[in-house]
């Protein structure tokens, strides 16, 4: 059965603190892997895709890695702005549908 | 580009009544995906839609659960009758191709529907 778990649930950073979250996932063939950012009382807004081991991408503060097990969130310098739950989901080849982990809260003090 | 349109915003229902949530996609895409979001947890997908057509329903309760996606565009999903357990953000999404999608498709939320059981 296709797996995600999301580390830590929550994190609290200084402004320009860097830090990294991770998803470790277990899926049959990995399709795709999906980094999501949801604000409070909104629905998650789309990050990046990642598709093989090795991929990097990168949005501003933000830099997502894959491996075989487990990707990662890299934040650095972050603002206040940056607070938010960061969502990781992956699509296996066994199923249509993503599978979305529990989330990271993250929380950016000035 | 207009993106996923949900209504209402908010719903505050009693116990055994029954509500009603509307999706509109973002346009030209062919797959629109109902979710169920519960405080501190992942979304989790109800049903998925291929156009007119349902993909996967495997995770919605038929027994009190119903969606339709008719003319291949807007959404309805429907519970009668409510029970406290429903209170849940639900999402919906859209994505251009869905499983005809080569690798993988990108999937556009909706701002989502906070449904609170009483």
């Amino acid at each position: 059965e296709d797996q995600v778990t999301q580390s830590p649930e929550a994190l609290r950073l200084q402004e320009g603190e860097s830090s990294s979250l991770n998803c470790s996932y277990t899926v049959s063939g990995l399709r795709g892997l999906f980094w999501y950012r949801q604000d409070p009382g909104k629905g998650p807004e789309f990050l990046f895709t990642l598709y093989s081991a090795g991929e990097e991408k990168e949005k501003e503060r933000l830099k997502a890695t894959l491996t075989k097990k487990e990707s990662f969130l890299h934040i650095t310098a972050p603002k206040p702005e940056d607070s938010a739950t960061y969502l990781c989901a992956v699509h296996s080849d066994s199923s249509y549908k993503l599978i979305f982990g529990s989330g990271t809260r993250l929380l950016v003090r000035p | 580009e207009a993106g996923v349109a949900q209504s209402p915003r908010y719903k505050i229902i009693e116990k055994r009544q029954s509500v009603a949530f509307w999706c509109n996609p973002i346009s030209g895409h062919a797959t629109l995906y109902w979710y169920q979001q519960i405080l501190g947890q992942g979304p989790k997908l109800l049903i998925q839609f291929q156009n007119n057509g349902v993909v996967d329903d495997s995770q919605l309760p038929k027994d009190r659960f119903s969606a339709e996606r008719l003319k291949g565009v807007d959404s309805t999903l429907k519970i009668q009758p409510a029970k406290l357990e429903d209170s849940a953000v639900y999402l919906c999404a859209s994505s251009l191709e869905g499983r005809l999608a080569a690798t993988t498709d990108t999937q556009y939320f909706g701002p989502g529907t906070r449904l609170t059981v009483l």
